[in-house]
């Protein structure tokens, strides 16, 4: 079975600095999408960004931007200029050409002025 | 922007009622998913549905669920007869063309079975 591991329940940042997120997974598929949504308080999931295993330029969107190391099998998320509204759940994804989304459990980052 | 809306918000049962839960997805949207996340656990795949079809379904989705798309616009999930594990945050999601796009969720329904 495919599992994501996101090892940061919890992560906080202040106001205009940068956070990284961890996210590693576990598949001997070559062709697959990672993803990362976030979890505001409003509960709606949205994506964030988006990787295709066989790209190999790490995604990027706007302030949000990704290492992915497929040898590694990681895929971490970077956010730049952090701002009280990125607080939120972030959820690490994998899928393959399936239709099934597996998820982390989630990290929770919390932005301070 | 469009977006997956759901409701009830919150949802109040009693253990072995028949509970459903609705969806509608954005309407261009031709796959639609339910997924679902019990408290402090991660967020899991019950099933996705093309064109009037399971397309994939986890070994969660037994024969107590089942979906439907009764009209154009809605998509639900029914639980026949629930259960106190049952009890979780239901949420449904839809794509444009299937396996290689990007799902969108909905804000979720919260299902308390008592």
């Amino acid at each position: 079975a495919q599992t994501v591991t996101q090892s940061q329940p919890e992560m906080s940042v202040q106001e205009a600095e940068t956070v990284t997120l961890s996210c590693t997974y576990d598949t001997s598929e070559s062709d697959y999408y990672l993803f990362w949504y976030k979890q505001p308080p409003s509960r709606q999931m949205i994506l964030v960004i988006r990787q295709e295993a066989y790209k190999q330029q790490n995604a990027t969107e706007n302030r949000f931007s990704v290492n992915f190391q497929k040898a590694a099998k990681s895929f971490s998320l970077k956010i730049s200029d952090s701002q009280l509204g990125d607080a939120a759940m972030y959820f690490c994804a994998w899928k393959n050409s399936g239709y099934a989304l597996n998820f982390g459990k989630g990290t929770s980052l919390l932005v301070t002025p | 922007e469009p977006e997956v809306t759901q409701t009830p918000s919150h949802q109040v049962t009693q253990m072995g009622q028949e509970v459903i839960l609705r969806c509608v997805p954005i309407s261009n949207h031709l796959y639609f998913y339910w997924y679902r996340q019990i408290l402090g656990q991660k967020v899991e795949f019950l099933v996705s549905f093309y064109n009037n079809e399971i397309s994939e379904k986890s070994e969660i989705f037994d024969d107590q669920f089942s979906v439907e798309r009764p009209d154009g616009s809605n998509f639900t999930l029914k639980i026949r007869s629930t259960k106190l594990e049952d009890s979780a945050m239901y949420f449904c999601a839809s794509s444009e063309w299937g396996a290689k796009n990007i799902q969108y969720f909905g804000a979720g329904t919260r299902l308390s079975v008592l």
